[in-house]
């Protein structure tokens, strides 16, 4: 059974500093990676995705991905108060669409 | 690009009524929609993978005659939840595969629908 993994949290980091979520996944066949943010009652919104080993960054967001390690991370520089809200990470086999969702990690981003 | 919309966005019911909740992709067509639910605090669940043209394919444990999935065209899928008991309260949300060209060939997700049973 295909299993995504993510420290539940809470993370806690003071205003401006960088967060850091972590994702391991159990698939090794595994070949896309997403992140989505999720706020409180609301529907998941994607940030950023990746498939190539290494670093991938937009804006204030970088994927990290190892897929030997089988781990994907995401750091957030500079965090904001609006950054709070549960990352999921998400993870899509290669011989179809459906996307296996971690649990979640719930961000705090204190001013 | 890559819209999606649900309604309605929130529902009171009945017990032992049936609830329709409606699924569209606005600016894109979506061959491939799917159909989630999430409990407080909990992550998002598969139910389903709603395909345009053919019959929906359910996630072990889903039962396929009380969660009704029709995708009747490249821009709508819908979920029925029938007989709705207490239980099947819940968030329901649906994402749409995005697979145009030059796309990230991934899932959007519309905003949810919260389902309320009494």
């Amino acid at each position: 059974q295909k299993e995504v993994e993510q420290n539940s949290g809470p993370l806690s980091v003071p205003e401006g500093a960088i967060a850091s979520l972590n994702c391991t996944y159990s698939d090794r066949g595994s070949q896309s990676f997403f992140w989505y943010r999720q706020y409180s009652g609301k529907s998941p919104e994607l940030i950023m995705f990746i498939y190539s080993n290494g670093d991938k960054e937009d804006g204030r967001f970088t994927a990290q991905l190892n897929k030997a390690s089988q781990y994907v991370s995401l750091l957030i520089r500079d965090s904001q108060p609006s950054d709070s809200a549960t990352y999921l990470c998400a993870v899509r086999g290669g011989s179809n669409y459906k996307l296996t969702f971690g649990k979640g990690t719930l961000l705090t981003v204190n001013p | 690009g890559a819209v999606v919309s649900q309604h309605p966005s929130w529902v009171i019911c009945k017990s032992g009524t049936s609830v329709k909740i409606e699924c569209r992709s606005l600016d894109f067509q979506a061959t491939t929609m799917f159909w989630y639910r999430q409990f407080p605090k909990q992550s998002l669940m598969l139910m389903a993978t709603s395909n345009e043209g053919s019959k929906a394919t359910y996630e072990q444990g889903v039962e396929k005659d009380k969660f009704l999935i029709n995708h009747a065209s490249l821009t709508l899928s819908t979920l029925t939840v029938t007989s709705a008991h207490p239980e099947d309260s819940s968030f329901y949300i649906c994402s749409a595969r995005d697979h145009r060209k030059g796309s990230t060939d991934t899932q959007y997700f519309g905003p949810g629908t919260r389902l309320t049973v009494l």
